[in-house]
C-alpha cells in the first residue's frame, strides 16, 4: 500500500482565498482524522470520520473550516476564506477498526498564508 | 480530559550514548499511551503502544518504553542511540473507545557524532 497520500504537499496562498486540502487514506481503514501541527500549539485533532461520518468536528477552530469525506478514499479540508494564522502543517491519518489508536500519518501539507 | 507533558523541549546524546525521553500523562482511568517520531519533513510514525498487561513495551528501531501508574509516566529509551534517530518524538494518550488522541508538545532529539 502506498500509505497515506495527501496533496498538495505545499501550498502559498494569499489571505482571503479558499484552500482546499486533500487525503486519501490507506485503503480498508475506516477512521480518518484531521491534525494541525504549528510551533505554538503543537498538533491538535480537528475532527475525524468513522465511515465516511464525521464524529467529532470539536476542534475546528472556526466556521472557516470544514471537512467532508465523500467516500471512503477520499477527504478534503477546506478553509475559506483562509487568514494567516491557519499557516501550519495539515496532516491526515487513517486507522483500522474499533478503538484501533495505530494512526498512520500522511506526510502533511504545509500551508502558508500570506 | 487526558493530556500530556513532555518536560524536554530538546535533547542532545551522543552517538552510542543511552536515550531516555520523559512522559507524564493526567488521565483518571487507564490511559492508554502511544510514542510517536516524526522524522523532518514527515509525518508520524507509532514506535510502541500500550494498552495493558506488560507494564514494559518494545518497539520499532530499538526502542522501549516503560508505563508506571505510580508516577503517571511513559519514558521511552533506547539503550544505544544513533546517528539516524534524530527527529521528534512525540507521546500521546487516548482513553478507551475515544479516538481523541491528545499529543505532547514533542521532544527534539539531536544526536552528536
Amino acid at each position: 500500500d502506498a500509505g497515506v497520500i495527501q496533496s498538495p504537499r505545499h501550498e502559498v496562498t494569499e489571505m482571503g482565498q479558499e484552500v482546499t486540502l486533500r487525503c486519501k487514506p490507506i485503503s480498508g481503514h475506516d477512521y480518518l482524522f484531521w491534525y494541525r501541527q504549528t510551533m505554538m500549539r503543537g498538533l491538535e485533532l480537528l475532527i475525524y470520520f468513522n465511515n465516511n461520518v464525521p464524529i467529532d468536528d470539536s476542534g475546528m477552530p472556526e466556521d472557516r473550516f470544514s471537512a467532508k469525506m465523500p467516500n471512503a478514499s477520499f477527504s478534503t479540508l477546506k478553509i475559506q476564506p483562509s487568514e494567516p494564522r491557519d499557516s501550519a502543517v495539515y496532516f491526515c491519518a487513517s486507522s483500522w477498526g474499533r478503538s484501533s489508536y495505530e494512526q498512520y500519518f500522511g506526510p502533511g501539507t504545509r500551508l502558508t498564508v500570506t | 480530559a487526558q493530556s500530556v507533558t513532555q518536560p524536554d523541549i530538546h535533547i542532545t546524546v551522543s552517538e552510542g550514548a543511552s536515550l531516555e525521553l520523559r512522559c507524564n500523562y493526567s488521565y483518571g482511568a487507564t490511559p492508554y499511551l502511544f510514542w510517536y517520531v516524526q522524522s523532518p519533513g514527515q509525518g508520524l510514525q507509532l514506535l510502541l503502544k500500550y494498552f495493558s498487561g506488560d507494564t514494559l513495551v518494545q518497539g520499532i528501531k530499538g526502542f522501549e518504553a516503560e508505563f508506571k501508574r505510580s508516577q503517571s509516566s511513559f519514558n521511552l529509551r533506547k539503550p544505544s542511540v544513533h546517528w539516524s534517530d534524530a527527529a521528534e518524538y512525540f507521546c500521546a494518550v487516548a482513553s478507551y473507545n475515544n479516538n481523541d488522541m491528545r499529543f505532547g508538545a514533542g521532544t527534539r532529539l539531536t544526536v552528536k557524532p
